[in-house]
């Protein structure tokens, strides 16, 4: 098993649409939790980090379950610029272990 | 703001002979690590540093070597190249603790023939 799991879609979607994207990890330790984008032969940028309570960034909602060890990210009113590839990002002891991503294409 | 900046981008290497990248960072981060990424995969620890002089084995570390003689550079050595190391390579750079994500170079492109 994975230590960090990601449904890998791909999602495709309308402008407009709301889009969930949930992720699971296996070690309850983990410290921290983060959600990356990574455009199309880019690099990762850091989208938000995922706090216990929940949090918004204007269309994007992370939030965070450790009682069942996943974590979701909430895209609202999805533009045609959210086409990515999101990676869930689970860290513990300095070092983050990284899901395969999941691929998001948003349609006209 | 440079941030992390990664050299080459691009090369291609035949089968046994070496090479290094460089990973070199201008925001004073403790911390340097190393990935790779292969197509349809998520990215694979290599190796990491924790600070000037100090290195540690990630997830897949065989094949490969680091240096960490100076706090703002990370090289990644690979001694005989073979084409299972074809891959996108990524540095990254993040301050100490846990609750610092990672700033990422723009990445290495390496084929292995």
């Amino acid at each position: 098993r994975k230590e960090v799991e990601q449904d890998p879609g791909p999602f495709n979607v309308p402008e407009g649409a709301t889009v969930a994207f949930n992720c699971t990890y296996s070690n309850s330790a983990s410290q921290s939790f983060f959600w990356y984008r990574q455009d199309c032969r880019k690099e990762p940028k850091l989208l938000m980090s995922v706090y216990s309570s929940g949090n918004e960034d204007g269309r994007f909602t992370a939030q965070l379950n450790r009682a069942s060890q996943y974590i979701s990210l909430l895209i609202r009113d999805s533009k045609l610029s959210d086409s990515a590839t999101y990676l869930c990002v689970v860290k513990y002891a300095g070092k983050s272990t990284f899901g395969d991503g999941t691929t998001l294409t948003v349609k006209p | 703001n440079a941030g992390v900046t990664q050299t080459p981008k691009f090369r291609v290497l035949k089968t046994g002979q070496s090479m290094t990248l460089l990973c070199a960072q201008d925001m004073n981060h403790e911390y340097m690590y190393w990935y790779r990424q292969d197509p349809g995969m998520g990215l694979r620890l290599i190796h990491y540093s924790v600070g000037e002089g100090t290195t540690a084995k990630g997830e897949v570390p065989d094949g490969y070597n680091v240096s960490r003689l100076k706090k703002q550079n990370f090289l990644l050595g690979l001694e005989s190249a073979a084409p299972s190391q074809t891959s996108v390579y990524f540095c990254a750079s993040s301050p100490p603790g846990q609750n610092y994500g990672y700033t990422f170079g723009s990445g290495t492109r390496l084929t292995v023939v």
